[in-house]
């Protein structure tokens, strides 16, 4: 399927858990984005990356480590998980240049709950 | 990263011209803006996004001033399906790691 897709959908997992959410595109976008979301608040942003073995922190990266070995998918991993990562997180894509001045594509987002 | 304001929240009814207004004092010379449109339960969804003076594609238009310290996102005769939350994003491609989308304006249309 074309487009930007995320898995799995819905997650729990208990705390100290080691949980990865997995992030696929298929337009071969350079940049891509993790977000996560709480109830009432607008989305953050948790890492990015720029290309393939290139990624960056964003405004809450702690917790949470990301790899892109492949320029279509965009892992990121809770390594111990904490019931304040319970969220929904969002992947997105942008085609080149950087995610404010290129359109940005959003996944339909993993709601994780951290018991 | 320009900080960026709106209204938390806004009605309107079926049919009406609405406009959002962003405040962003301290843009940058380099800086975009951008407005993103979410329904529940869905990521963001790009509307538009401008430079300077105005913009207008299919399902919104953008009004930028000169001095750029503010924009408004203009949604002709909304229905129904309008509601959702919208946000305004300023910034530019130096600026991936401190992209922050704020609490943005939730617009709830009545019929």
């Amino acid at each position: 399927d074309a487009g930007i897709t995320q898995s799995p959908r819905y997650k729990i997992t208990e705390t100290g858990r080691q949980v990865t959410l997995m992030c696929h595109q298929t337009w071969s976008h350079s940049y891509m984005f993790w977000y996560r979301q709480d109830l009432g608040h607008g989305l953050r942003l948790i890492y990015y990356s720029a290309a393939a073995d290139i990624t960056d922190k964003g405004e809450v990266p702690d917790g949470y480590v990301v790899s892109r070995s492949k320029t279509e998918n965009f892992p990121l991993t809770l390594e111990s998980a904490t019931r304040s990562q319970t969220s929904v997180y969002f992947c997105a894509s942008s085609e080149s240049a950087g995610g404010l001045s290129y359109e940005q594509y959003f996944g339909p987002g993993t709601r994780l709950t951290v018991t | 990263l320009a900080k960026t304001t709106q209204p938390i929240s806004m009605d309107s009814y079926e049919g009406q011209e609405v406009n959002i207004t962003c405040s962003h004092n301290n843009i940058a010379t380099n800086d975009y803006i951008t407005w993103y449109q979410q329904f529940p339960s869905q990521g963001p969804r790009f509307i538009i996004q401008g430079y300077k003076t105005k913009v207008t594609n299919e399902v919104a238009s953008l009004f930028i001033p000169a001095d750029r310290k503010s924009s408004t996102l203009s949604l002709p005769r909304v229905s129904l399906s309008d509601t959702a939350v919208y946000y305004c994003l300023v910034g530019n491609e130096a600026n991936n790691n401190d992209m922050r989308f704020g609490a943005g304006t939730r617009l709830t249309v009545k019929p």
